[in-house]
């Protein structure tokens, strides 16, 4: 069974703090990688991918990948109250998305 | 709008019913998906499409059956339905299965059998 895990969190953390999510993957063939953000009740939007080693980049979200670990993390940084929501973590080989159970991340204010 | 989406929105109904979820995307996709989450917000894969062919089956009963008339849309149909398929399903597209940029999903449909 391929697998993808994340922490179930809760996480918290104060408004303005950076949010670390970490996801670790069991598919060594695992291709690209993906952080979706669910608010409850509402459908996941994806918010970043990453499918290189290193960092990548977009407004406060940054995506870290180290295949060698089968490891992709998101930070967020200048957390909002509006970020939190349920992240899941995807991970995609060859006609199949796997997803994590998602890390709740509440931002207080 | 462009969109992924999903009919209807909640649907209650009794043990042993016959009940039809459908879907729709104009986003252009060829392959579209049926996605469960369980109460713990699990999404676990179902089935499949691209361009009408069935391409993931995961194991699920046989209750459960897609049809997907053209590649814009994709049904589910379940039959005899059980207290454990009480789940939120989702419908969602991509542009391929080699696709690397993500799904769009559909808002999702809130089964109750009851």
């Amino acid at each position: 069974q391929k697998e993808v895990e994340q922490n179930s969190g809760p996480l918290s953390v104060p408004e303005g703090a950076i949010a670390s999510l970490n996801c670790t993957y069991s598919d060594r063939g695992s291709q690209s990688f993906f952080w979706y953000r669910q608010y409850s009740g509402k459908s996941p939007e994806l918010i970043m991918f990453i499918y290189s080693n290193g960092d990548k980049e977009d407004g406060r979200f940054t995506a870290q990948l180290n295949k060698a670990s089968q490891y992709v993390s998101l930070l967020i940084r200048d957390s909002q109250p509006s970020d939190s929501a349920t992240y899941l973590c995807a991970v995609y080989n060859n006609n199949d998305m796997r997803f994590g159970a998602g890390t709740r991340l509440t931002v207080k204010p | 709008d462009t969109a992924v989406s999903q009919t209807p929105k909640y649907l209650v109904t009794q043990m042993g019913n016959d009940k039809s979820i459908k879907c729709e995307q104009n986003l252009g996709h060829d392959t579209m998906y049926w996605y469960k989450q369980d109460s713990k917000k699990f999404l676990k894969i179902m089935f499949s499409y691209n361009n009408k062919e069935l391409i993931i089956n995961e194991t699920v009963p046989n209750r459960f059956s897609p049809k997907s008339p053209d590649k814009a849309h994709l049904n589910l149909h379940i039959n005899s339905l059980e207290l454990g398929d009480s789940a939120v399903y989702f419908c969602a597209s991509s542009h391929g299965p080699h696709n690397n940029y993500g799904y769009t999903f559909g808002s999702g449909t809130r089964l109750t059998v009851v």
